[in-house]
């Protein structure tokens, strides 16, 4: 069971919007700033947004974060075939003193 | 480029050990925090370890506190994970993951899968 919520899947036609939420609590979310992470078929995870709502170099505008009170959300605008992936939150905890992950929410371009 | 390569990783026996290596090439490992983070299909991920980039500051999950030791050695730059008494909820992939002033885990290695299994 993980300490962040995700719901386990979305899914959009490309082009579309999609988003997905990530619910945490006080000791994490409501207090830190929110990370998300890319992890494409049988890769590693990478790094998608960090700081809530900023993109690393090289990450499509495309993505877009943002974070009001203990939850976040994920955004992919004009959705495109190679952003299938499953999309993890993740944030601090000060209670755990640690970083805590969402059970991630696996993107389906139909 | 930044490359993080994972060795170490097979099948072992519940209670057994086994030791995780993590190489680092392409920027200055003595100047990084690092991570040790697992994934399995159940709990998804999970922050497992840290250590500083002097190893002065060492970090640990409760899940994981007491059975396994994080290090690193600068000159070699390298980083280890060793794992003890081991469990078999302990099966997963286990990731190495640099810090960055920006942002935590960025980038990740490959991967390195742990079995543990009679």
């Amino acid at each position: 069971q993980s300490v962040l919520t995700q719901p386990p899947s979305a899914s959009g036609t490309p082009g579309q919007r999609v988003t997905m939420s990530c619910s945490g609590s006080s000791s994490n979310i409501g207090r830190n700033t929110v990370n998300w992470f890319q992890q494409l078929p049988g890769t590693a995870p990478k790094l998608l947004i960090y700081g809530n709502n900023r993109r690393p170099s090289g990450v499509p505008d495309r993505f877009s974060g943002s974070k009001s009170g203990a939850s976040a959300s994920l955004a992919i605008s004009g959705l495109q075939s190679e952003d299938e992936a499953d999309y993890y939150c993740a944030a601090w905890d000060d209670s755990l003193n640690g970083p805590v992950f969402g059970g991630g929410t696996k993107v389906t371009v139909l | 480029e930044v490359q993080l390569v994972e060795s170490g990783g097979g099948l072992v026996q519940p209670g057994g050990s086994l030791r995780l290596s993590c190489a680092a090439s392409g920027f200055t490992f003595s100047n990084y925090n690092m991570n040790w983070v697992r994934q399995t299909p159940g709990k998804g991920l999970e922050w497992i370890s840290y250590i500083g980039s002097g190893s002065a500051t060492i970090n640990y999950a409760d899940s994981v506190k007491g059975r396994f030791t994080i290090s690193r050695d600068n000159a070699n730059n390298s980083l280890y994970l060793q794992m003890t008494s081991l469990r078999v909820e302990d099966t997963a992939v286990y990731y190495c993951a640099r810090d960055t002033t920006l942002s935590w885990f960025d980038p990740w290695g490959q991967g390195t899968l742990v079995t543990v299994s009679s």
